[in-house]
């Protein structure tokens, strides 16, 4: 079973905020949240993660729910190359096992 | 540069003839893993290892094998190949703890 659900497609306005959802409602309290992305067929990229407080680089935002069964990934002001598949998975903490589940993701596109 | 290295990029093989992905990072990187990538189906994890000589099964471990010998190096070993395992893989590998996992650029495999 699918450990988090994604919308499969979105479209965003070049320059607006894309916010991505992800549902990870059977999530535990040691698991983390994370986003990656994927450029046309080159290997993921790591973007963000969290466990329950809001979360900010320079690339992304992550705003998880209080009850941390969902979350958001924000780009402030998308442009075309964030264009990709943005992929949220749960991981356990520390020492838990490496055994992840990516899923299908949610295809972004960029609307010029 | 911190890299993960896949070779070879692309091969094209026939049936039952076995062959190695190779798979090297150059960060120290205690965890590593094998991920196939297929249309319609996104990412889906083969094997993973959390440091040398211990390694576990993914989601979709069948026809598959790897060894961690080293810590650097992880290879993907396919025994008899079939046209069913003709995908997109991917290696990647990250630090122990909270931290992003770091992926190679891929190698697509054809097997006829």
């Amino acid at each position: 079973d699918a450990k988090t659900t994604q919308p499969t497609s979105m479209d965003c306005a070049e320059g607006r905020a894309a916010n991505l959802p992800c549902n990870h409602s059977t999530i535990s309290g040691n698991e983390y949240v994370y986003w990656y992305r994927q450029i046309h067929s080159q290997g993921p990229q790591y973007i963000i993660h969290g466990l329950k407080n809001n979360e900010t680089n320079e690339m992304a935002s992550l705003i998880i729910t209080e009850d941390r069964k969902s979350s958001t990934l924000i780009l402030p002001h998308a442009t075309l190359r964030d264009t990709a598949v943005y992929y949220c998975i749960v991981r356990p903490y520390l020492f838990g096992n490496e055994k992840l589940t990516f899923g299908t993701g949610t295809r972004l596109t960029i609307i010029p | 540069e911190a890299q993960v290295t896949q070779n070879p990029r692309y091969l094209i093989t026939v049936t039952g003839k076995k062959l190695t992905v190779t798979c090297s990072q150059n960060m120290n990187h205690e965890y590593m893993s094998w991920y196939r990538q297929d249309p319609g189906l996104g990412l889906r994890q083969i094997y993973y290892s959390m440091n040398v000589e211990v390694t576990d099964k993914g989601d979709v471990p069948e026809g598959y094998k790897v060894s961690r010998k080293e810590k650097r190096n992880f290879p993907l070993i396919l025994e008899s190949p079939s046209p069913n395992q003709t995908s997109l893989y991917f290696c990647a590998s990250s630090r122990r703890g909270n931290y992003g996992y770091t992926f190679g650029s891929g190698t697509r495999l054809t097997v006829v």
